[in-house]
């Protein structure tokens, strides 16, 4: 199973909350896992990805973080949120090298 | 600098009126391009994989091709339900680390 659990799928915050938004996957251990962000006409941009428990690579500076306390356990979180924050986000797995990414079906974000 | 450039950004068909999209991209080391389908409020779905120039793949009423500059994907007969954005996406390799470059989509209406 490529199986990929997001929560929540509609998230609505006020500016200066934190985040936490939750990605678990199912099936083949040690997968890569990454968080993207969509915006509206904008292609799909990488903010973090990891290989394994606790490593984390961050590709965009900006104020959300990553972590990964468990195999198949992928958290993103914020301390204080933007108006810039908002948009959708997608966890996604990679099986092994080379292998497509499969994606989760998103949490929608409106920082108010 | 890596670019996927998707056209057009929005097609409209009748059903049964046979077309293409287009995936141009220009990338350093190019390892895989990905075609995704990408429904409204859901995450992406993968639909191909192709590694070299002349290399076809076909799914039902999907077929995609390509060539060292460009992808295809053509829709035979459309119907409907093949109402979606589709998503290129290459994977290049640069200075040792391999990143996943995505288009900003084509938005596709099958009208009945």
């Amino acid at each position: 199973s490529q199986t990929i659990h997001q929560w929540p799928a509609t998230l609505v915050q006020p500016v200066g909350s934190p985040l936490s938004l939750e990605c678990t996957v199912e099936g083949t251990s040690n997968p890569n896992l990454y968080w993207y962000r969509q915006a509206a006409g904008r292609g799909l941009q990488l903010l973090f990805y990891s290989v394994g428990i606790g490593q984390i690579s961050s590709e965009v500076p900006q104020n959300l973080s990553a972590s990964r306390p468990q195999d198949r356990q992928f958290i993103l979180s914020s301390k204080k949120l933007l108006l810039s924050d908002s948009g959708f986000y997608l966890c996604a797995r990679q099986s092994s090298y080379n292998s497509p990414l499969h994606f989760g079906n998103g949490t929608r974000l409106t920082v108010t | 600098e890596d670019q996927v450039t998707q056209s057009p950004e929005a097609l409209r068909l009748q059903e049964g009126e046979s077309s293409s999209l287009n995936c141009s991209y220009t990338v350093s080391g190019l390892r895989g391009l990905f075609w995704y389908r990408q429904d409204p409020g859901k995450g992406p779905e993968f639909l191909f994989t192709l590694y070299s120039a002349g290399e076809e793949k076909e799914k039902e009423r999907l077929k995609a091709t390509l060539t060292k500059k460009e992808s295809f994907l053509h829709i035979t007969a459309p119907k409907p339900e093949d109402s979606a954005t589709y998503l290129c996406a290459v994977r290049t390799t640069q200075g040792g680390s391999e990143k996943l470059v995505f288009g900003k989509g084509m938005k596709l209406t099958v009208n009945p």
